[in-house]
């Protein structure tokens, strides 16, 4: 069965600009979550979708925003990029909401100039 | 988010045993013990989980002290592979999320 799928793995662009990373989950897995990875502050969680909604959201500013389609694929947004964002976006998808066992994507590394 | 303590690095020589300790003594009764792993340039691997039994699998084994208080990953014969972070995190049995600390580096000898 093939993993989770992050798509660009990288990608470059400049204060002001905005971005949209994409994540298939595992087959079958309905649950998507978003983790921000940074050196300075390690893994923090983003928001999380299921059946199409946002169901939890870390502390995060309104620029960053995502979303979910029917078939589970996932997608987050980030407006009006500031240098602070660069970063390794992570998703990770689980059969549903909750504890179950997530399992994570290789990643996007987004280099803000 | 109940927190852990895990001590920041940690070397061993390729083919022999790893025990990555982890301290959580404020883990209350619905926490449940994961183990994540994160290779250079990868995403973060699950290992292993547990709540109060020990646990096996074919990646390691979960040691799980008696009061709960701490924990200890054990790989059996490590590799230069198994060169990662490993992170020990305290989840809720009704938590959405998981919190990683800073976690351990393990850096295997050839």
């Amino acid at each position: 069965k093939a993993g989770v799928t992050q798509t660009p793995r990288y990608l470059i662009k400049t204060r002001g600009q905005q971005v949209t990373l994409s994540c298939s989950p595992i087959s079958g897995h309905r649950s998507v979550s978003w983790y921000q990875q940074t050196p300075g502050q390690g893994l923090q969680f983003l928001f999380e979708y299921f059946s199409e909604t946002q169901r939890n959201k870390g502390n995060f500013p309104g620029r960053f925003s995502g979303r979910q389609f029917s078939n589970s694929r996932s997608e987050m947004n980030v407006s009006t990029l500031e240098l602070g964002d660069s970063a390794l976006y992570l998703c990770a998808s689980s059969l549903v909401p909750g504890p179950d066992t997530q399992y994570f994507g290789p990643g996007t590394r987004l280099t803000v100039l | 988010d109940a927190k852990t303590t895990q001590p920041n690095s940690m070397e061993s020589n390729e083919e022999e045993p790893v025990h990555l300790p982890c301290n959580h003594s404020t883990i209350s009764g619905t926490d449940y013990i994961h183990w994540y792993r994160q290779l250079p340039s990868q995403g973060p691997e699950y290992v292993i989980h547990g709540l109060t039994s020990n646990v096996n699998n074919r990646m390691a084994s979960l040691a799980i002290a008696e009061d709960r208080k701490s924990s200890t990953l054990i790989l059996h014969r490590a590799t230069l592979r198994d060169a990662a972070v490993y992170y020990c995190i305290l989840r809720p049995s009704n938590d959405y999320k998981l919190s990683f600390g800073a976690g351990t580096t393990v850096t295997v000898r050839a």
